[in-house]
């Protein structure tokens, strides 16, 4: 039945080891994106696709790329995680086009670097 | 200039009273959707409740409602007879038609519920 799928849940990586992060989705929408929520914060948005276009936040650093290969799944990654990376990372969809809908979210990956 | 603002960074409330989380927003887009998500301690973000800037009516959802007051461009969340369950942070997000696609949230409020 869930339908924004994250994994893994928790995440240990090393200082500077590359890590993907993946968000799967049955929901066929077409709008994905990727936030990334740090202790006791609201949930920063890092880029999101629309379709195959990708839209990147002018502050979102350039050690996340993210990779959208089809409609249901999407991946984060971090190419050298610092101290500073250590944070939830929440995947969400949403129906693009006309009208305002809401966005459903994954159960969040929670990264910690080592 | 904050696009969400949640003025209240905890709240307690006793178990089976009212409870109103606080949310203005700005925006000049005369299009727009206003969203409340529960976040529990373990990181989901659920989904509570849509209105929509078009709507007349205030959205409700079980024990929840939404004190739409547009003029004003506040978005209160009311939660009805609260439950022990309750207790989590609630995120207030907008979504405007000229933004493409972005969901902006506020800072969020953490409720705790007393029994």
């Amino acid at each position: 039945d869930a339908m924004v799928i994250q994994n893994p849940r928790y995440q240990v990586t090393q200082f500077g080891k590359p890590v993907t992060l993946s968000c799967s989705q049955t929901l066929n929408h077409n709008v994905m994106y990727w936030y990334q929520q740090k202790s006791s914060q609201a949930p920063k948005l890092l880029f999101h696709y629309y379709d195959k276009d990708f839209n990147n936040e002018a502050d979102t650093p350039d050690n996340f790329q993210s990779r959208r290969p089809n409609t249901s799944f999407c991946f984060l990654d971090i190419r050298s995680p610092g101290l500073g990376d250590a944070a939830m990372y929440l995947c969400a969809t949403s129906r693009g086009g006309l009208g305002i809908t809401e966005a459903f979210f994954g159960q969040g990956t929670r990264l910690t670097v080592v | 200039a904050q696009k969400i603002t949640q003025t209240q960074p905890g709240m307690f409330v006793q178990e089976k009273e009212a409870v109103t989380l606080d949310c203005t927003y700005d925006t000049s887009d005369q299009s727009y959707g206003l969203f409340w998500y529960k976040q529990p301690s373990s990181g989901e973000m659920i989904f509570l409740i849509y209105q929509g800037s078009y709507d007349e009516q205030n959205a409700t959802e079980g024990r929840y409602s939404l004190n739409f007051q547009k003029a004003r461009k506040s978005a209160n969340l009311v939660i009805s007879a609260s439950q022990l369950g309750d207790s989590a942070m609630y995120f207030c997000a907008m979504r405007e038609n000229n933004a493409g696609n972005m969901l902006t949230f506020g800072g969020g409020t953490r409720l705790m519920v007393k029994p």
